[in-house]
């Protein structure tokens, strides 16, 4: 069954330690991004990768890091976590390069707390 | 910049009835616009994806519609139940190669019994 698997589902933690929230696919996807959502703004892109070591930012990067040294792994790195980044994510990943019929799987969503 | 309407914000509707959710957006330079189903818990589920170059797309009791010129897509659902009840996303991905896929906030359904 394609599946984007993401952990843990549910997080609260407080401001400054450190966390990764892990997202796998087991679809041979290329690409894989991160969003998070918030109420009145929608899904907003956070990071995004075209390949194995090939990474950028996307709309809000500010406050997280990304990697992906495997294929089927994209984890998302809150090094100094802030109250602002309460959120819902999302991780999801698709066929490279972008095409007409691209659909894209999404994970469950991780809600994170900073407190 | 892209921008993504998505009107009503929330719906409620009696079981069996047929229903339009709308979703507008500023830049006709995609290569498509999916319509996402959100449940509590559940994560995204791709209903519907529309290429730039169709005019809709049907899967079942849905049918989604795209003028791409005009900056518009409807979905359609048809013969309403309370199983249908969740929110509904419309996003559009850019032309841009890189796949990313802007939203809009979404119209929360309610289908009552």
């Amino acid at each position: 069954e394609a599946q984007v698997t993401q952990n843990p589902r549910y997080l609260i933690t407080v401001t400054g330690k450190k966390l990764t929230v892990t997202c796998s696919q087991n679809m041979n996807h290329e690409y894989m991004s991160w969003y998070r959502q918030d109420p009145g703004l929608g899904l907003r892109q956070i990071y995004y990768s075209m390949n194995v070591e090939v990474t950028d930012k996307g709309d809000v990067p500010e406050g997280y890091k990304v990697s992906r040294k495997e294929k089927r792994n994209f984890p998302l790195i809150l090094e100094s976590p802030s109250p602002n980044q309460t959120s819902l994510y999302f991780c999801a990943s698709g066929i490279s390069p972008a095409g007409t019929k691209n659909i894209q799987y999404f994970g469950a969503g991780t809600r994170l707390s900073v407190l | 910049k892209q921008e993504v309407t998505q009107i009503p914000a929330a719906l409620s509707v009696p079981e069996g009835e047929n229903l339009v959710l709308n979703c507008s957006f500023t830049d006709s330079a995609i290569y498509n616009l999916q319509w996402f189903r959100q449940d509590p818990g559940k994560g995204l589920t791709s209903l519907l994806l529309i290429q730039s170059s169709q005019r809709e797309q049907t899967s079942g009791r849905l049918n989604a519609s795209l003028d791409k010129s005009s900056g518009r897509s409807t979905l359609y659902i048809a013969a309403s139940q309370p199983g249908d009840s969740a929110t509904y996303l419309c996003a559009v991905e850019e032309n841009t190669g890189f796949q990313k896929l802007v939203f809009g906030t979404g119209t929360r359904l309610l289908v009552s019994p």
